[in-house]
C-alpha cells in the first residue's frame, strides 16, 4: 500500500538537543497524525492536525500541518532519554469508504544518548 | 482518551494451528476497526478493515481465507490466523477510531509460529 515519505529514517542525538522529522506525500491529506511507538507496544497518538497551516503543541512536541496539505513536521525540543522510540506520521483522507483509514510513514527511529 | 485493548499480547503456536486475536474498544463503540501487521523496524501495513455487521475489506495481497476477521459487536473485532506458518510470525496491531475520528491502537500481539 501507499506510504508517506518520512525522514530521517533514524536519528542519534544527545540529551537536551532538539529533534525534527517530517513527512511528505504526493497526495493531499485532510488529517495528519503523529504517533510514538515503544518496543513491543502499539503506537500512541502524540498530536493530531486537522487544518492546513495548523501548528499544535503538546508539551515539548510541536507539529505543523503543511499549507499544501501534502506534508507535516514534528519537532521535539530538549530531548530526554524517554523520548527514545519510533515516531510515525500518518495521514488520512476524507470520508467515504476510506473513513478512518490511515496511511503511515516509514518511521523515524530516535536514539537519545544521556 | 479512548482505549483499545488487544489480547493476547504474546502467543506462540505450532505450525498448522490457528490463532485468534481480539481487539476491544473499552469506552466507545467502533463500527470500524483496522488490523495492521508490522515487521521489525518497519512501518505498519494495513491488512484489512473490519466492519460491524458486514464483511471485512481486505487490502490487496492479503489472503482473506487465511486472515479471518469477524466484527461480532460494536466493541469487538477478532482476527484469526488460520493454519499458521512461520512466515506469519509478526506483530499484529488493531486500531479503532472513536467519535472524534481519532485512531487509537491496541497494545499489539506478538505472534510466533514454531
Amino acid at each position: 500500500g501507499q506510504q508517506l515519505n518520512q525522514s530521517p529514517q533514524s536519528m542519534f542525538i544527545q540529551e537536551g538537543e532538539d529533534v525534527s522529522m517530517n513527512c511528505t506525500s504526493s497526495s493531499i491529506f485532510n488529517t495528519w497524525l503523529w504517533y510514538k511507538q515503544d518496543p513491543g507496544e502499539g503506537p500512541v497518538l502524540l498530536i493530531a492536525l486537522y487544518k492546513a497551516g495548523e501548528l499544535t503543541s503538546n508539551g515539548r512536541l510541536t507539529a505543523q500541518f503543511g499549507i499544501t496539505r501534502k506534508d507535516s513536521f514534528l519537532n521535539i525540543s530538549a530531548s530526554i532519554p524517554s523520548d527514545v522510540g519510533i515516531y510515525f506520521c500518518a495521514g488520512r483522507r476524507a470520508g467515504g469508504t476510506s473513513y478512518g483509514k490511515l496511511t503511515f510513514g516509514q518511521g523515524t527511529i530516535l536514539t537519545v544518548h544521556p | 482518551g479512548a482505549v483499545v485493548s488487544q489480547h493476547p499480547s504474546r502467543v506462540i503456536c505450532k505450525s498448522g494451528t490457528s490463532v485468534k486475536i481480539e481487539c476491544r474498544s473499552l469506552d466507545f463503540q467502533a463500527t470500524t476497526m483496522f488490523w495492521y501487521r508490522q515487521f521489525p523496524k518497519q512501518s505498519l501495513m494495513l491488512m484489512a478493515t473490519s466492519n460491524e455487521g458486514s464483511k471485512a475489506t481486505y487490502e490487496q495481497g492479503v489472503e482473506k481465507d487465511k486472515f479471518l476477521i469477524n466484527h461480532a459487536s460494536l466493541t469487538l473485532s477478532t482476527l484469526t490466523v488460520t493454519s499458521a506458518h512461520p512466515e506469519d510470525s509478526s506483530f499484529y496491531i488493531c486500531s479503532a477510531p472513536d467519535s472524534n475520528t481519532e485512531a487509537f491502537f491496541g497494545q499489539g500481539t506478538r505472534l510466533t509460529v514454531v
